[in-house]
């Protein structure tokens, strides 16, 4: 089955600085890729999301960029602010399987 | 309109007793999926619906769990004999289709074993 690896397990940024968030996964056959925010005490909630037929996908402050080959996928986070601090979660999925989350991601955005 | 619903949002029990976790989903979502969060620790699937029908159920922790889903909507996770490392939050998550799909999540229950 699917496997993916999120790195860093936690992130500390400047207000206004970039942040990436990476992971990896192990089927070739994924082919749906999103991204979910979850604030303490809440669910996780969907920011972006990619398809393998598309390398690269933006919007606003937050883009998702997607390597087949390499099969990795990254989170961008631009221009940071405190309101982005969360727990990021990368998941992977392909049709007729269950999704695969990655381990987390904390980031801490500082003012 | 709504989104996924989940009930109670805490739950505490004693150790030994069982306890039914429940999930609504947003209507004409085909896709019902359970997972666990633990205190800290990533989403950890548990099991996923299709229709009534569960075709993977292999992130069941052991035979104390279950769950049902009937008329293609509600949902409800079962855990016997609770035990105190079953403590977590228990998310659910509908999808319009199974699988290379967005899945919306609830809220959670907060389960706490004494």
């Amino acid at each position: 089955g699917e496997n993916v690896e999120q790195h860093p397990s936690t992130l500390s940024v400047q207000e206004g600085d970039s942040a990436v968030i990476k992971c990896t996964y192990s089927d070739s056959a994924s082919n749906y890729f999103p991204w979910y925010k979850q604030e303490l005490g809440k669910g996780p909630q969907l920011i972006i999301d990619i398809r393998s037929n598309v390398g690269e996908k933006k919007d606003q402050r937050i883009a998702v960029t997607l390597n087949k080959t390499a099969k990795h996928f990254s989170l961008h986070i631009t221009e940071t602010q405190p309101e982005d601090s969360a727990v990021y979660f990368c998941a992977a999925s392909m049709i007729g399987d269950d999704m695969r989350f990655g381990a987390g991601t904390r980031l801490t955005v500082k003012p | 309109g709504a989104g996924v619903s989940q009930s109670p949002s805490n739950k505490v029990t004693e150790k030994g007793k069982d306890v039914e976790l429940r999930c609504d989903p947003i209507s004409g979502h085909t896709a019902l999926y359970w997972y666990r969060q633990s205190l800290g620790q990533g989403l950890e699937f548990l099991i996923y619906f299709q229709g009534n029908s569960a075709p993977d159920k292999s992130g069941l922790p052991s035979d104390r769990f279950s769950a049902e889903r009937t008329g293609g909507s509600v949902s409800t996770l079962t855990i016997q004999r609770t035990q105190q490392e079953d403590s977590a939050v228990y998310l659910c998550a509908s999808s319009l289709v199974v699988a290379a799909d967005t899945q919306y999540f609830g809220p959670g229950t907060r389960l706490t074993v004494l």
